[in-house]
């Protein structure tokens, strides 16, 4: 199955700065690839999603970029603020379930 | 629109004892609800992955006979923990996706919180 690695497992950030999170997949077969932003005791928020067919994707001070070769995507979130604090989970799928990375708990210092 | 609504949002159950969780695709139909369990600090982990009107498909690992799952029609799916023990309490979220081949996104709801005391 589908084995999707994510890293770091934390980030701490100053206010304005960059922050990138780092995902790898093992299923050649995946072709769509979201990114999830939680808040604690909430549900998953999509914030960027791409597919195979696409390189990179930017929304505004979020952008995804996609490796398919490698086997490998990120999220770049510029200009951070203090309210992009949260958890963030890559994921991966073919099409069937999401299968997601451990998350990322970024903390973005005022 | 895509709206997905979980009840309750929160339960205490005594250990021993049924929870009957709901999903609901508000403004949708959904083909395929998925069930998630989250543990705390921890990524969602699938439990299974019901289709209307069919068996649920459950992940290895995951009892069928405790974690009983009904996808009785295109908006409604519930997620029943029987006999649930201390560690169930979890916080479980369900998600629904309108189409299939091809429509990927997926929708989750708000979450329930169970503890088992």
């Amino acid at each position: 199955g589908e084995n999707v690695e994510q890293h770091p497992s934390t980030l701490s950030v100053q206010e304005g700065d960059s922050a990138v999170i780092k995902c790898t997949y093992s299923d050649s077969a995946s072709n769509y690839f979201p990114w999830y932003k939680q808040e604690l005791g909430k549900r998953p928020q999509l914030i960027i999603d791409i597919r195979s067919n696409v390189g990179e994707k930017k929304d505004q001070r979020i952008a995804v970029t996609l490796n398919k070769t490698a086997k490998h995507f990120s999220l770049h979130i510029t200009e951070t603020q203090p309210e992009d604090s949260a958890v963030y989970f890559c994921a991966a799928t073919d099409g069937y379930a999401l299968n997601f990375g451990k998350g990322t708990s970024l903390l973005v210092t005022p | 629109g895509a709206v997905v609504s979980q009840h309750p949002s929160w339960v205490i159950c005594k250990s021993g004892t049924s929870v009957k969780i709901e999903c609901r695709s508000l403004d949708f139909q959904a083909t395929t609800m998925f069930w998630y369990r989250q543990f705390p600090k921890q990524s969602l982990m699938l439990m299974a992955t019901s289709n209307e009107g069919s068996k649920a498909t459950y992940e290895q690992g995951v009892e069928k006979d405790k974690f009983l799952i009904n996808h009785a029609s295109l908006t409604l799916s519930t997620l029943t923990v029987t006999s649930a023990h201390p560690e169930d309490s979890s916080f479980y979220i369900c998600s629904a996706r309108t189409g299939g081949g091809g429509t990927y996104e997926q929708y989750f709801g708000p979450g329930t919180r169970l503890t088992v005391t």
